[in-house]
């Protein structure tokens, strides 16, 4: 079974990076067909997307963060990461990794539990 | 990109059907058939019910239903039960492989 797990700090001053990993274990990672995405949810507020990335390291970004977001991929771990810059209290939220099986057409089908991540001084 | 526009809450009684729409424009929701549902229970990860307008993933009853008209999108779920009190997301492929979620729907079950 397929699983994905968040990990990075909970907390993260106002105008710093937000850094944030995600590790796949259970399943094949290395399939080109699947993308895998951040997606964040702000205290008693809806879903967000953020970005996705292939396993060949393309990536996609919400057009309203893009300047902000870097998502990467390092296939040797299993994992992908997500980097958010210059963050400020509207960026807390708790933080989803998933899966979406294709580019375009599928949905998020396995998802992280989330983790919280706070911006306050 | 605008989220995708969802009523805030609907509700029915045990054994009805309702019904969430999700409305897009002609460059998400009614330029391709890619929208997809999920449901959400407090304190837990989304759970995917719809994917690609009509599809079911294995596992979920076939109470679940999805179609689309134009720009709009719609979840339906008959014979309700108490378990599926929950928010449900809409979620559509937008083009250039970015995808847009609605505001999400407070589903009651009285």
């Amino acid at each position: 079974q397929l699983q994905l797990q968040e990990s990075g700090p909970g907390l993260v001053k106002p105008s710093e990076t937000l850094s944030l990993t995600c590790t796949v274990s259970g399943g094949s990672f290395s399939s080109g067909s699947y993308y895998w995405g951040w997606i964040r949810q702000p205290p008693g507020k809806g879903l967000e997307w953020i970005g996705s990335i292939s396993y060949s390291g393309s990536t996609s970004y919400n057009p309203s963060l893009k300047s902000r977001v870097t998502i990467s991929v390092d296939t040797s771990k299993n994992q992908f990461s997500l980097k958010l810059s210059s963050v400020t209290a509207a960026d807390t939220a708790v933080y989803y990794c998933a899966r979406r099986e294709g580019g375009k057409s599928g949905g998020f089908d396995y998802w992280g539990q989330g983790t919280l991540v706070a911006v306050s001084s | 990109q605008s989220a995708l526009t969802q009523p805030r809450s609907v509700s029915g009684s045990p054994g009805q059907s309702v019904t969430i729409s999700c409305t897009g424009t002609s460059s998400d929701v009614g330029g391709y058939n890619y929208v997809s549902w999920y449901q959400q229970h407090p304190g837990k990860a989304p759970k995917l019910m719809i994917y690609d307008v009509t599809n079911r993933p294995s596992g979920v009853p076939d109470r679940f239903s999805g179609s689309k008209s134009g720009n709009t999108a719609s979840l339906t779920i008959s014979g309700l039960q108490a378990e599926d009190e929950a928010d449900y997301y809409c979620c559509s492929y937008a083009g250039s492989y970015t995808v847009v979620f609605g505001g999400g729907t407070e589903l009651t079950v009285l």
